[in-house]
């Protein structure tokens, strides 16, 4: 069971916007710990969409937004096109592991 | 352009001890700003974080591991090494190597394509 919580499917509809959730706790997301988004599409490895909580990196386009608040994080897509299909994985720190952690992934179909 | 590529054996018998190599093109691996990291992913499953080298040697593994994983850096050869001992057919996944910052919090930002490691004898 993973330290950071994720739902195991989203979908929706092209043009749609969808919500990805990422609850942690106190020792990892809801202390200093930043969060990062990372986009799995299939047979490949993973790519970072958005650092630092809230922040992309060039070339990932505006439709990708990351929020932020007490031990949630959420990653946010919207005007949704059928390349956003993959799996999406939330990634932080946690303090009472030692470790850098990673939620349990979320696939997102687009219908 | 920075460019990972990971490589080893595809098959290790149970018990033995999987060893697999990080080549780090387009960019030094002695970079002061930079971790070196291993993470794996079984066959359908998710994303673990196993361990991380630096280019003076100081390392950080996954606590958890028990002392199996050891992370590695040749600075000469400008590789990143990760062995894991006593494997069982659990540790079956692709295996990857990625960069991330020093900040404890910052991003994976570049990976290697992934090596398919299966335990079975």
């Amino acid at each position: 069971q993973s330290v950071l919580t994720q739902p195991p499917s989203v979908s929706g509809a092209p043009g749609q916007r969808v919500t990805i959730s990422c609850t942690g706790s106190s020792s990892n997301i809801g202390g200093v710990y930043d969060v990062n988004w990372y986009q799995q599409l299939p047979g490949t490895a993973p790519k970072v969409v958005i650092f630092g909580n809230k922040n992309r990196p060039s070339g990932v386009p505006d439709r990708f937004s990351g929020f932020k608040s007490g031990a949630s994080a959420s990653l946010v897509i919207s005007g949704l096109q059928v390349d956003d299909e993959a799996d999406y994985y939330c990634q932080s720190y946690d303090n009472s592991l030692g470790a850098w952690v990673f939620g349990g992934g979320t696939q997102l179909t687009v219908l | 352009q920075l460019q990972l590529r990971e490589s080893g054996p595809g098959l290790v018998k149970p018990s033995e001890t999987l060893s697999l190599t990080c080549t780090v093109s387009g960019d030094s691996i002695k970079s002061r700003s930079h971790y070196w990291g291993w993470i794996r992913q079984p066959p359908g499953k998710g994303l673990e974080w196993l361990g991380s080298a630096y280019y003076n040697g100081n390392t950080h593994n996954k606590p958890s591991l028990k002392g199996r994983v050891i992370t590695s850096v040749d600075t000469s050869k400008n590789q990143l090494s990760l062995t894991l001992t006593s494997v069982t057919a659990a540790d079956t996944a692709i295996y990857y190597c990625a960069r991330h910052s020093t900040t404890v919090t910052g991003p994976l930002d570049v990976w290697g394509q992934g090596t398919l490691v299966t335990v079975s004898s």
